[in-house]
């Protein structure tokens, strides 16, 4: 079974730190995401990435910026939080880029910003 | 634009009786569907995919989805509700043209099912 681990389920920040959420699948899949979650908004792209070194921004990129410097780990970084990013943060992963692959995805971090 | 809409927020069923989330899509070019179901404070597990051939997709813990071209739509359906199914359900799209990115979602489905 594909497993996609989030480094932590809950998280409070104060506004203005630098805040690492981590996100490490074990199959080896070229393709991570990092999506926002938020009721009544559904899931929301921030970036994604199809190779090591490699991003894209999705449709939320602004306040974000990620890492992947191993295949198996893609970092979402918030430069400077704000209370507007408390949100639930939700990485996936999948084998190659094809549209017809499904996301295998971890159990979230729910961020509180204060 | 592309976009996937679930039009209705929350779906009530009883324990025993068939259940259906709805889902309606618009996408250039050939669809290519999921649905995932999302347990309290879990992550999205995924459940079934639409990409070609019978437009009846059987999918995990029971549940199949009707893809229908004409109406633009991939309902969700399982013949008998369980308790343990009420859960937040999302309907995706594979966008055309993008390979490599990611899912557009809708805005989920709450579905209780009460005893």
């Amino acid at each position: 079974d594909v497993k996609v681990t989030q480094s932590s389920r809950y998280l409070v920040k104060r506004t203005g730190e630098k805040v690492f959420l981590e996100c490490v699948q074990d199959m080896d899949h070229e393709n991570m995401f990092w999506y926002r979650q938020d009721p009544g908004l559904g899931l929301r792209l921030i970036y994604f990435s199809y190779d090591v070194k490699m991003k894209e921004k999705g449709d939320i990129p602004e306040g974000y910026s990620v890492s992947r410097e191993k295949k198996e780990r893609f970092s979402l970084i918030l430069e400077s939080a704000s209370t507007n990013q408390t949100s639930m943060y939700l990485c996936a992963s999948s084998q190659t880029g094809g549209r017809t692959d499904t996301q295998y995805f971890g159990p979230g971090t729910r961020l509180t910003v204060l | 634009a592309q976009s996937v809409a679930q039009p209705e927020d929350q779906v009530n069923v009883a324990e025993g009786n068939p259940l259906t989330v709805k889902c309606t899509y618009s996408v250039s070019g050939n669809p290519y569907l999921f649905w995932y179901v999302q347990y309290p404070n879990r992550g999205l597990q995924f459940l079934l995919k639409y990409i070609t051939g019978d437009n009846l997709v059987k999918g995990s813990y029971g549940f199949e989805a009707e893809f229908n071209k004409s109406q633009t739509s991939f309902h969700l359906k399982k013949p008998s509700a369980l308790v343990s199914d009420s859960a937040l359900y999302f309907c995706a799209v594979s966008p055309h043209n993008q390979a490599g990115t990611a899912l557009i979602f809708g805005k989920g489905t709450t579905l209780s099912v009460s005893s």
